[in-house]
């Protein structure tokens, strides 16, 4: 079977950093995605891992510890538009198929 | 905007209805994916094609099925709904199968089955 663990709700102040975690248990695995999403509206890609490590994308970077099976998202200089939720995705075959994770919805106040 | 088009936007029909959703992919792309979102659920796939060609299938009910046009649009057919079947309709496109794979979503389609 597929297991994605994201904690379900975070909140965090403007312009602080917040990392949203991600461990996963998959029968394959062919990279990971994260993607965010604001209620109602359609998911957006913001990473893609597939090699251990750190990948920086301006005030978003996401990390992957494949032996571990964990990844996380980080959020730098939080904004308030940054209030979405955050999926975390496992590409488990390499034809493309994914399992996403129930999100971690994040809340930025003030 | 992602380039992916789906329609209709929103949906509201009565149990034991059949309904069809349609997607267009971005331009190029080769790859349709369809997802469901309950509110109470994330995202869950349910099937993959690729140039007309079924490749990968998830939890998709008896009563769904769906297909790959020719000209790459794909549609979604929901029969015998039920009321556990309203929830948003994803469509999202990639190039192809293997490199990054990084999906394009479209705005979805509100199902409210009634």
């Amino acid at each position: 079977g597929q297991n994605i663990d994201q904690p379900t709700e975070m909140t965090a102040t403007e312009g602080a950093i917040v990392q949203i975690n991600c461990t996963y248990q998959t029968s394959g695995f062919n990279g990971l995605f994260w993607y965010q999403q604001h209620a109602g509206e359609a998911p957006t890609f913001l990473s893609y891992n597939v090699l251990d490590g750190l990948e920086e994308k301006g005030r978003f970077s996401s990390f992957l510890s494949r032996s571990k099976g964990y990844s996380y998202l980080l959020l730098k200089e939080l904004q308030m538009k940054d209030s979405a939720s955050y999926l975390c995705a496992v590409k488990v075959t390499n034809a493309g198929k994914s399992t996403f994770g129930d999100g971690t919805t994040l809340t930025v106040k003030p | 905007d992602s380039g992916v088009t789906q329609t209709p936007k929103h949906l509201i029909t009565a149990t034991g209805q059949r309904v069809t959703l349609r997607c267009s992919p971005r331009s190029g792309d080769l790859s349709v994916y369809w997802y469901q979102q309950s509110l109470d659920q994330g995202l869950q796939f349910l099937i993959q094609y690729y140039n007309g060609e079924e490749r990968a299938k998830g939890n998709i009910l008896e009563r769904f099925s769906a297909q790959q046009f020719p000209d790459l649009h794909s549609e979604l057919n929901l029969s015998s709904l039920e009321l556990g079947d309203s929830a948003l309709y994803f469509c999202a496109s990639s190039p192809r199968p293997g490199s990054t794979d990084t999906q394009y979503f479209g705005p979805g389609t509100r199902l409210t089955v009634l």
